[in-house]
């Protein structure tokens, strides 16, 4: 069964550090997403991507973070300068248009910690 | 705006006896619902989902839900809880919005006791 990738696992990095998290999505999924899920808490949605541009971002996507689809097959979240509360498992899914009643794929997602 | 509401936060069941977790959404509009697991340090795996077909809908590991509309209710069942069943679970609602976006509950951690 297709998989979403998600690379690193795990991640430590200083405060005011960047960072960049990586997902390969399914190949023909159009529409790509990254949540978050701080210990202990729900998940939240961040932003959602679509045609090479978001289509929609929460009041916690704010200027630090940003995601790009570089090369048709990778898909980032960049946070560029980090904070302690950026620590949190991020998760990135994807999903096609035709299925788009049918459930996202998530990836396995990488916990990302802030020092 | 869609919201849900997961009524227990924590639910502890004796193996072999059933499991029921609720689940409340509200939505403007005709809501996707989907039930979502996560093991511990695990993702998030696809449980089962509605997406306006059959209201009884049966997913993986012999869970089932039922969609209510009347009493906006998705609430999860099993018949019977095996020792792998325990677990963080989260109700998640979508729809209305052209991006599919998830609104999560707040999930309910299910204990197995042996």
């Amino acid at each position: 069964e297709p998989e979403v990738t998600q690379t690193p696992s795990h991640q430590v990095t200083q405060m005011g550090q960047e960072v960049i998290l990586r997902c390969v999505p399914i190949s023909n999924h159009l529409y790509f997403y990254w949540y978050r899920q701080i210990l202990g808490q729900k998940v939240e949605f961040l932003v959602s991507f679509y045609n090479n541009e978001i289509s929609e971002k929460s009041e916690i996507f704010d200027d630090q973070f940003s995601v790009e689809r570089p090369d048709g097959s990778n898909f980032t979240l960049k946070i560029r300068s980090t904070k302690l509360e950026d620590s949190a498992m991020y998760f990135c899914a994807s999903i096609t248009g035709e299925m788009k009643n049918y459930g996202y794929t998530f990836g396995s997602g990488t916990r990302l910690t802030v020092v | 705006a869609q919201s849900v509401t997961q009524l227990d936060s924590h639910v502890s069941v004796s193996e072999g006896t059933p499991v029921l977790l609720r689940c409340n959404y509200s939505s403007s509009y005709s809501p996707s619902l989907f039930w979502y697991v996560q093991h511990p340090n695990k993702g998030l795996q696809l449980l089962l989902k509605y997406t306006s077909a059959a209201t009884l809908v049966k997913g993986i590991n012999g869970f089932e839900a039922e969609f209510k509309k009347s009493e906006t209710s998705f609430h999860l069942t099993k018949p019977s809880a095996h020792m792998s069943d325990a677990a963080e679970y989260f109700c998640v609602v979508s729809g209305g919005s052209g991006t599919y976006k998830y609104i999560f509950g707040t999930g309910t951690r299910l204990k197995v006791l042996a």
